[in-house]
């Protein structure tokens, strides 16, 4: 069965907490992107990583952080630094090889109260 | 994103109607990509439109790219309650650094 995952469907922290949210892939592509997406606006990148081991600042970062160990699995960290981080958090990857396209997860939606 | 400027916002539609969405560029478009988002969910890959005007159909939805007026249109014929959702748009823009920008999206809702 393949594809993207993301666990939890839902989580709930409380505030000052820091918490990570997983991001698995088995289509072997190489770039794996996090987005965050607000009601009524679209998607706004936090971090992407084109290789293992490397990954780079999208536009929101701050409060933010990622690792690329593997090339399956890509968690983003969610700090207390992060002043508002309600929202849908959403995965995706992409080939990496002159296309674009990119595939997404089924997303976490976050709720820190 | 202002780079990326969709139209309309939201549009409710009577069944079987026919639609149109816009997704408009204001930098020269390199590619462009339909998605589509239930409510909650991730994003379904629909279309993507690279050569200046391309059209592409899936079933009964229609996309067009307009490649002097930085533009592409979402059109669906006979519109259908499984259509109802997000539809949102994405391009690689000149200096978007290969990353998509993405449009605020489009919101569908089918009328029985």
């Amino acid at each position: 069965d393949g594809g993207i995952t993301q666990s939890p469907k839902y989580l709930f922290r409380k505030e000052g907490q820091n918490v990570t949210l997983s991001c698995e892939q088995n289509l072997n592509h190489d770039a794996m992107y996090w987005y965050r997406q607000d009601p009524g606006q679209g998607l706004r990148l936090i971090y992407y990583s084109q290789i293992v081991n490397d990954f780079q600042k999208g536009d929101i970062a701050e409060g933010y952080s990622v690792s690329r160990e593997k090339k399956e699995s890509f968690p983003l960290t969610v700090t207390s630094a992060q002043k508002n981080p309600t929202a849908f958090y959403l995965c995706a990857t992409s080939p990496g090889t002159g296309t674009y396209e990119q595939y997404f997860g089924p997303g976490t939606r976050l709720t820190v109260t | 994103s202002q780079e990326l400027e969709q139209s309309p916002q939201s549009l409710i539609v009577q069944e079987g109607k026919n639609l149109t969405i816009n997704c408009t560029s204001s930098k020269t478009l390199y590619g462009l990509y339909w998605y589509k988002q239930k409510y909650g969910e991730g994003l379904i890959f629909l279309m993507m439109l690279q050569k200046g005007g391309e059209e592409k159909s899936h079933e009964k939805i229609t996309a067009k790219l307009d490649e002097k007026k930085q533009q592409s249109s979402l059109h669906i014929t006979a519109s259908q309650p499984s259509h109802a959702g997000i539809y949102l748009c994405g391009a690689v823009l000149r200096d978007s650094n290969y990353q998509l920008i993405w449009g605020a999206g489009t919101k569908l809702i089918i009328k029985p």
